[in-house]
């Protein structure tokens, strides 16, 4: 079945760190793919997306790029700040299967000033 | 515009009570699905409903049922409540079923079963 692997965490960076949380899939057909945050509290939040290979999302300074060779949907930004700290979700949808979205675990991280 | 709604935010019930939680979907919305996120993991989908019609399912026992009413909102039922389901509940909306369409969440329902 389709299911999303996410580096496990949590991850802790300084304010202006690089970083990368990684993210592999496994599905059939042709999946969108999407990052999702949830700041303390709160529910999700679409932070990005990619429909088709070699597509780049972006937002915020955040990007990721649809790998079809290696199942894979990193989520990368040169430059954290203290207000991105928060769970990231990757997910997908894809046919067959309702249109949901399959997640993986999350991944918290802290950036510290 | 107004966005995903979901009430109660918390809610504290007994193991073998019934629960209901609700939705309102963002204006324009005609689908809504139903997520549960236990601590420290991530959202489960548990069903979907469009046009007033539950159209997928997840693997969930049917004691978690659902409607969706005309103006697209929705509740999520869950009968003899049992420990485990203790998690919060999310309610998403978006227009249409297309794979690449946004979801649009909501904040959630905090459900703690005792």
């Amino acid at each position: 079945g389709n299911s999303v692997t996410q580096m496990e965490g949590p991850v802790t960076l300084s304010e202006e760190a690089f970083l990368t949380i990684n993210c592999t899939y496994t599905a059939t057909g042709y999946p969108s793919l999407f990052w999702y945050v949830q700041y303390p509290g709160e529910g999700l939040q679409l932070l990005l997306k990619a429909t088709k290979a070699d597509d780049k999302g972006s937002n915020k300074g955040f990007e990721a790029t649809y790998r079809k060779e290696t199942t894979s949907f990193h989520l990368e930004k040169g430059s954290v700040q203290v207000s991105d700290s928060a769970v990231y979700f990757c997910a997908l949808t894809s046919q067959g299967g309702s249109e949901k979205l399959v997640f993986g675990k999350g991944t918290k991280l802290t950036v510290n000033p | 515009e107004t966005g995903v709604t979901q009430s109660p935010t918390h809610l504290i019930k007994t193991r073998g009570q019934q629960v209901t939680l609700r939705c309102s979907s963002q204006s324009g919305h005609n689908t809504v699905s139903w997520y549960q996120q236990a601590l420290g993991q991530g959202p489960q989908f548990i069903f979907q409903y469009y046009r007033e019609e539950e159209n997928g399912r997840g693997n969930f026992p049917p004691r978690f049922s659902g409607l969706q009413f005309p103006n697209y909102s929705s509740e999520l039922n869950v009968n003899a409540l049992e420990l485990d389901d203790s998690a919060l509940y999310l309610c998403a909306s978006r227009s249409g079923t297309a794979l690449n369409t946004e979801a649009f969440f909501g904040q959630g329902t905090r459900l703690t079963v005792v």
